[in-house]
C-alpha cells in the first residue's frame, strides 16, 4: 500500500530565505508525483508535476525534484515571501484514478 | 469557464441528520473525484466518477456515504445518519485528461455537533 510522508509537519523561516519541504513514499512504482499548494479555506492548486522518467520541474522560484529509487522528493523554494505561506501538499500517481496524498508541510513566511 | 464549485462551503448539522453536499465541474470535465481532508491529515479518497459511473467505491468509510453523478455534470455526496468522526473538509476535484490534471474546488467544511 503506497502512504506519503511529509517532513517538516509546519516550517517558519524569515523572508527571503532558501528553503526545502521534503516527501517520501513507499512504493517506488509511481507514474507521476505532483506538489500543490493550499490556502486556508481554499481548494489544491497544482504547483509541479514530474512524470516518473523526470528528474526535476522548475517553475519560477519552485524547483521540484525525484529520485524515484529513494522513494524521495523535494520541494524547493527559492527567497521565500511572506505570499509563500500556505500548506504544500505531496501526492503521487500509480496509473490509476487515486492519487495518494501527504498531510502537507505548513509553511509561515516572516515577514 | 468557471472553475469547481463546491455548496455549501460551510455545514454545521447535528449528529444523526443527512447531510447533502453538491460540487459543480468545470464544464467538459468527465472524470469527478471526492476526497475527504480531516484537521491536519492530507486527503482521503472517496470515490471516482468517470461519466456519471463510479468504477470504485471502495473509498467510501461506511454505507451511510454515497455519492451520485448526472447528467455528466454534478455530483452529491450524501451522509446519512452523521457521526461527530465525519467533521472534516468535503473535496470535490473534476479534470479532462486524468488524475494529473486535477481542479480543486473550495471545499464544503462540515462540522457534525
Amino acid at each position: 500500500k503506497q502512504e506519503v510522508t511529509q517532513i517538516p509537519a509546519a516550517l517558519s523561516v524569515p523572508e527571503g530565505e532558501n528553503l526545502v519541504l521534503n516527501c517520501s513514499f513507499t512504493d517506488s512504482a509511481i507514474y507521476n508525483l505532483q506538489w500543490f499548494r493550499q490556502d486556508p479555506g481554499k481548494g489544491l492548486t497544482s504547483l509541479l508535476l514530474i512524470q516518473s522518467s523526470q528528474r526535476e520541474q522548475t517553475s519560477g522560484r519552485l524547483n521540484a525534484s525525484l529520485d524515484k529509487s529513494s522513494g524521495r522528493s523535494t520541494l524547493y523554494i527559492a527567497a521565500s515571501q511572506p505570499g509563500d505561506s500556505a500548506t504544500y501538499l505531496c501526492a503521487v500517481n500509480t496509473g490509476g484514478f487515486k492519487t495518494i496524498f501527504g498531510a502537507g508541510t505548513r509553511l509561515f513566511v516572516k515577514a | 469557464g468557471a472553475g469547481v464549485s463546491q455548496s455549501p462551503s460551510n455545514k454545521v448539522t447535528e449528529k444523526g441528520k443527512d447531510v447533502e453536499l453538491r460540487c459543480d465541474p468545470i464544464s467538459g470535465h468527465t472524470a469527478l473525484y471526492w476526497y475527504r481532508q480531516r484537521l491536519g491529515q492530507g486527503l482521503e479518497f472517496l470515490i471516482y466518477f468517470q461519466g456519471n459511473s463510479a468504477p470504485d467505491k471502495s473509498g467510501l468509510p461506511s454505507d451511510r456515504f454515497s455519492a451520485e453523478r448526472t447528467g455528466e455534470s454534478v455530483s452529491t455526496l450524501t451522509i446519512q445518519r452523521t457521526q461527530q468522526e465525519d467533521s472534516a473538509v468535503y473535496l470535490c476535484a473534476s479534470s479532462a485528461i486524468g488524475p494529473a490534471d486535477l481542479h480543486f474546488g473550495n471545499g464544503t467544511r462540515l462540522t457534525v455537533t
